[in-house]
Protein backbone atom coordinates (compact mmCIF):
# COMPACT_ATOMS: atom_id res chain seq x y z
CA UNK A 1 0.00 0.00 0.00
CA UNK A 2 1.64 3.39 -1.14
CA UNK A 3 0.25 5.12 0.95
CA UNK A 4 2.13 4.63 4.04
CA UNK A 5 5.72 4.52 3.37
CA UNK A 6 8.52 3.87 5.60
CA UNK A 7 12.76 5.33 5.12
CA UNK A 8 15.01 3.63 4.93
CA UNK A 9 13.80 0.27 3.88
CA UNK A 10 16.72 -1.06 5.26
CA UNK A 11 19.87 0.07 7.87
CA UNK A 12 22.96 -1.60 9.28
CA UNK A 13 24.19 0.94 12.02
CA UNK A 14 26.73 0.28 15.14
CA UNK A 15 26.53 0.22 18.69
CA UNK A 16 25.93 3.51 20.38
CA UNK A 17 24.46 5.63 16.83
CA UNK A 18 21.71 7.41 16.75
CA UNK A 19 19.56 6.77 14.13
CA UNK A 20 15.87 7.78 13.05
CA UNK A 21 13.37 5.69 11.06
CA UNK A 22 10.67 7.98 9.28
CA UNK A 23 6.80 7.23 8.14
CA UNK A 24 4.79 9.04 6.17
CA UNK A 25 1.30 8.78 5.16
CA UNK A 26 -1.08 10.12 2.70
CA UNK A 27 -4.12 8.61 3.84
CA UNK A 28 -5.26 11.43 6.04
CA UNK A 29 -5.16 9.26 9.06
CA UNK A 30 -5.04 11.33 12.84
CA UNK A 31 -3.79 7.48 13.90
CA UNK A 32 -0.27 6.35 13.88
CA UNK A 33 1.78 3.36 15.23
CA UNK A 34 5.19 2.19 15.49
CA UNK A 35 5.62 -1.64 16.11
CA UNK A 36 8.34 -3.96 16.42
CA UNK A 37 8.77 -7.76 14.90
CA UNK A 38 11.06 -10.10 15.34
CA UNK A 39 10.53 -13.94 15.14
CA UNK A 40 8.27 -15.95 17.52
CA UNK A 41 7.34 -12.66 19.13
CA UNK A 42 4.83 -11.54 16.53
CA UNK A 43 4.13 -7.49 16.62
CA UNK A 44 5.10 -5.52 19.76
CA UNK A 45 3.67 -1.72 19.89
CA UNK A 46 6.58 0.60 21.02
CA UNK A 47 4.75 3.83 20.80
CA UNK A 48 1.44 5.35 19.41
CA UNK A 49 -0.53 8.73 18.71
CA UNK A 50 -3.96 9.64 18.06
CA UNK A 51 -3.64 13.04 16.67
CA UNK A 52 -0.31 15.65 16.56
CA UNK A 53 -0.13 16.38 20.27
CA UNK A 54 -1.13 12.74 21.80
CA UNK A 55 1.89 10.32 22.19
CA UNK A 56 1.80 7.39 23.98
CA UNK A 57 4.36 4.54 25.03
CA UNK A 58 3.20 1.12 23.97
CA UNK A 59 4.26 -2.35 25.50
CA UNK A 60 8.09 -1.83 24.48
CA UNK A 61 9.30 1.94 24.66
CA UNK A 62 12.55 1.65 26.56
CA UNK A 63 15.18 2.81 24.48
CA UNK A 64 12.89 4.56 21.93
CA UNK A 65 11.44 8.22 21.37
CA UNK A 66 9.35 9.43 18.85
CA UNK A 67 7.93 13.07 17.32
CA UNK A 68 4.61 13.10 15.53
CA UNK A 69 6.14 16.09 13.31
CA UNK A 70 3.11 16.68 11.22
CA UNK A 71 -0.45 14.68 10.90
CA UNK A 72 1.10 12.72 7.84
CA UNK A 73 4.63 12.57 9.69
CA UNK A 74 5.72 9.91 12.81
CA UNK A 75 9.38 9.38 13.27
CA UNK A 76 10.72 6.56 15.48
CA UNK A 77 14.46 7.50 17.08
CA UNK A 78 17.25 5.05 18.72
CA UNK A 79 18.71 7.75 20.69
CA UNK A 80 21.84 4.70 21.13
CA UNK A 81 21.39 1.87 19.10
CA UNK A 82 21.86 -1.53 20.57
CA UNK A 83 22.54 -5.45 19.30
CA UNK A 84 19.22 -6.24 20.49
CA UNK A 85 17.00 -3.59 19.03
CA UNK A 86 17.93 -5.37 15.61
CA UNK A 87 14.07 -6.45 13.99
CA UNK A 88 11.75 -5.45 11.67
CA UNK A 89 10.20 -2.44 12.19
CA UNK A 90 6.65 -1.22 11.11
CA UNK A 91 4.60 1.81 10.88
CA UNK A 92 1.15 1.60 10.52
CA UNK A 93 -2.20 4.11 10.43
CA UNK A 94 -5.93 3.74 11.14
CA UNK A 95 -8.83 5.91 11.18
CA UNK A 96 -11.10 3.09 12.38
CA UNK A 97 -10.39 -0.40 13.78
CA UNK A 98 -8.49 -1.26 10.42
CA UNK A 99 -4.38 -0.86 10.56
CA UNK A 100 -2.38 0.06 7.40
CA UNK A 101 0.76 -1.17 7.29
CA UNK A 102 3.90 0.80 5.81
CA UNK A 103 6.41 -1.73 3.95
CA UNK A 104 8.78 -2.11 7.02
CA UNK A 105 12.46 -0.98 8.16
CA UNK A 106 14.62 -3.97 8.39
CA UNK A 107 17.49 -2.79 11.08
CA UNK A 108 20.68 -4.06 11.96
CA UNK A 109 23.07 -2.77 14.69
CA UNK A 110 26.28 -4.52 15.10
CA UNK B 1 -3.23 -4.12 30.23
CA UNK B 2 -4.27 -6.75 27.26
CA UNK B 3 -2.40 -9.99 27.08
CA UNK B 4 -3.00 -12.18 23.60
CA UNK B 5 -1.88 -15.62 23.22
CA UNK B 6 -1.85 -17.44 20.53
CA UNK B 7 -1.15 -20.89 19.34
CA UNK B 8 0.24 -22.78 17.58
CA UNK B 9 3.57 -20.84 16.69
CA UNK B 10 3.70 -23.38 13.28
CA UNK B 11 0.93 -25.51 11.72
CA UNK B 12 2.07 -27.50 8.21
CA UNK B 13 -1.26 -28.87 6.75
CA UNK B 14 -2.07 -30.72 3.41
CA UNK B 15 -3.34 -28.68 0.62
CA UNK B 16 -7.44 -29.14 0.70
CA UNK B 17 -7.24 -29.52 4.78
CA UNK B 18 -8.23 -27.10 7.24
CA UNK B 19 -6.50 -25.37 9.32
CA UNK B 20 -7.39 -23.77 12.98
CA UNK B 21 -5.16 -20.87 14.99
CA UNK B 22 -6.33 -20.43 18.48
CA UNK B 23 -6.23 -16.91 20.42
CA UNK B 24 -6.86 -15.82 24.18
CA UNK B 25 -6.92 -12.55 25.54
CA UNK B 26 -7.41 -11.46 29.36
CA UNK B 27 -9.30 -8.08 29.04
CA UNK B 28 -12.53 -8.24 29.22
CA UNK B 29 -13.04 -4.70 27.54
CA UNK B 30 -11.99 -6.11 24.41
CA UNK B 31 -14.39 -5.73 21.88
CA UNK B 32 -12.58 -5.78 18.55
CA UNK B 33 -10.70 -8.84 17.66
CA UNK B 34 -8.92 -8.45 13.65
CA UNK B 35 -6.81 -11.19 12.11
CA UNK B 36 -4.23 -9.80 10.07
CA UNK B 37 -1.89 -12.23 7.28
CA UNK B 38 2.05 -11.66 6.27
CA UNK B 39 2.91 -13.12 3.44
CA UNK B 40 7.21 -13.41 3.29
CA UNK B 41 8.54 -10.25 2.98
CA UNK B 42 5.31 -8.57 2.48
CA UNK B 43 3.05 -6.03 5.32
CA UNK B 44 0.54 -7.26 7.93
CA UNK B 45 -3.11 -7.11 6.07
CA UNK B 46 -6.40 -7.73 7.50
CA UNK B 47 -8.26 -10.24 6.21
CA UNK B 48 -10.94 -11.05 8.56
CA UNK B 49 -12.17 -9.40 12.11
CA UNK B 50 -14.84 -10.11 14.35
CA UNK B 51 -16.82 -7.71 16.58
CA UNK B 52 -17.87 -9.14 20.70
CA UNK B 53 -21.41 -8.68 19.81
CA UNK B 54 -21.64 -11.96 17.53
CA UNK B 55 -20.47 -15.62 17.66
CA UNK B 56 -19.08 -15.96 14.19
CA UNK B 57 -17.92 -14.58 10.82
CA UNK B 58 -17.29 -15.77 7.49
CA UNK B 59 -15.79 -14.92 4.34
CA UNK B 60 -15.56 -17.12 1.70
CA UNK B 61 -13.04 -19.95 2.87
CA UNK B 62 -11.62 -18.12 6.32
CA UNK B 63 -14.24 -18.03 9.16
CA UNK B 64 -13.65 -16.70 12.42
CA UNK B 65 -15.76 -17.49 16.15
CA UNK B 66 -15.35 -15.99 19.26
CA UNK B 67 -16.13 -17.02 22.61
CA UNK B 68 -16.69 -13.73 25.27
CA UNK B 69 -16.83 -16.06 27.76
CA UNK B 70 -13.66 -17.86 27.54
CA UNK B 71 -12.17 -15.29 26.51
CA UNK B 72 -11.09 -17.41 23.36
CA UNK B 73 -11.45 -16.95 19.42
CA UNK B 74 -10.09 -18.57 16.86
CA UNK B 75 -9.02 -18.58 12.70
CA UNK B 76 -10.50 -21.35 10.70
CA UNK B 77 -9.13 -21.43 6.84
CA UNK B 78 -10.78 -24.27 4.58
CA UNK B 79 -10.20 -26.01 1.95
CA UNK B 80 -6.14 -24.59 2.19
CA UNK B 81 -4.75 -24.02 -1.02
CA UNK B 82 -0.61 -22.56 -1.32
CA UNK B 83 -1.25 -19.05 -1.03
CA UNK B 84 -2.63 -19.72 2.29
CA UNK B 85 0.99 -20.33 3.50
CA UNK B 86 2.01 -17.33 5.77
CA UNK B 87 1.96 -15.47 9.08
CA UNK B 88 -1.18 -14.74 10.44
CA UNK B 89 -1.72 -12.39 13.49
CA UNK B 90 -4.64 -11.96 15.51
CA UNK B 91 -5.32 -8.95 17.96
CA UNK B 92 -7.57 -7.81 20.49
CA UNK B 93 -8.39 -4.32 21.05
CA UNK B 94 -11.17 -1.99 22.88
CA UNK B 95 -12.84 -0.12 20.23
CA UNK B 96 -16.03 2.39 19.96
CA UNK B 97 -16.99 5.00 18.14
CA UNK B 98 -15.91 7.75 19.92
CA UNK B 99 -12.83 6.67 22.00
CA UNK B 100 -9.34 5.72 20.37
CA UNK B 101 -7.55 2.51 21.67
CA UNK B 102 -4.61 0.49 20.86
CA UNK B 103 -4.49 -3.26 19.73
CA UNK B 104 -2.51 -6.26 20.85
CA UNK B 105 -0.99 -8.81 18.77
CA UNK B 106 -0.84 -12.46 18.98
CA UNK B 107 2.55 -13.69 18.58
CA UNK B 108 1.97 -15.05 15.38
CA UNK B 109 1.39 -18.49 13.75
CA UNK B 110 3.70 -19.56 10.44
CA UNK B 111 0.80 -21.59 8.48
CA UNK B 112 2.72 -23.82 5.61
CA UNK B 113 0.42 -25.96 3.43
CA UNK B 114 2.31 -28.56 2.04
CA UNK B 115 0.97 -29.76 -1.87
Amino acid sequence: DADVTQTPRNRITKTGKRIMLECSQTKGHDRMYWYRQDPGLGLQLIYYSFDVKDINKGEISDGYSVSRQAQAKFSLSLESAIPNQTALYFCATSEGDEQYFGPGTRLTVT
Amino acid sequence: GENVEQHPSTLSVQEGDSAVIKCTYSDSASNYFPWYKQELGKRPQLIIDIRSNVGEKKDQRIAVTLNKTAKHFSLHITETQPEDSAVYFCAASESGDSSASKIIFGSGTRLSIRP
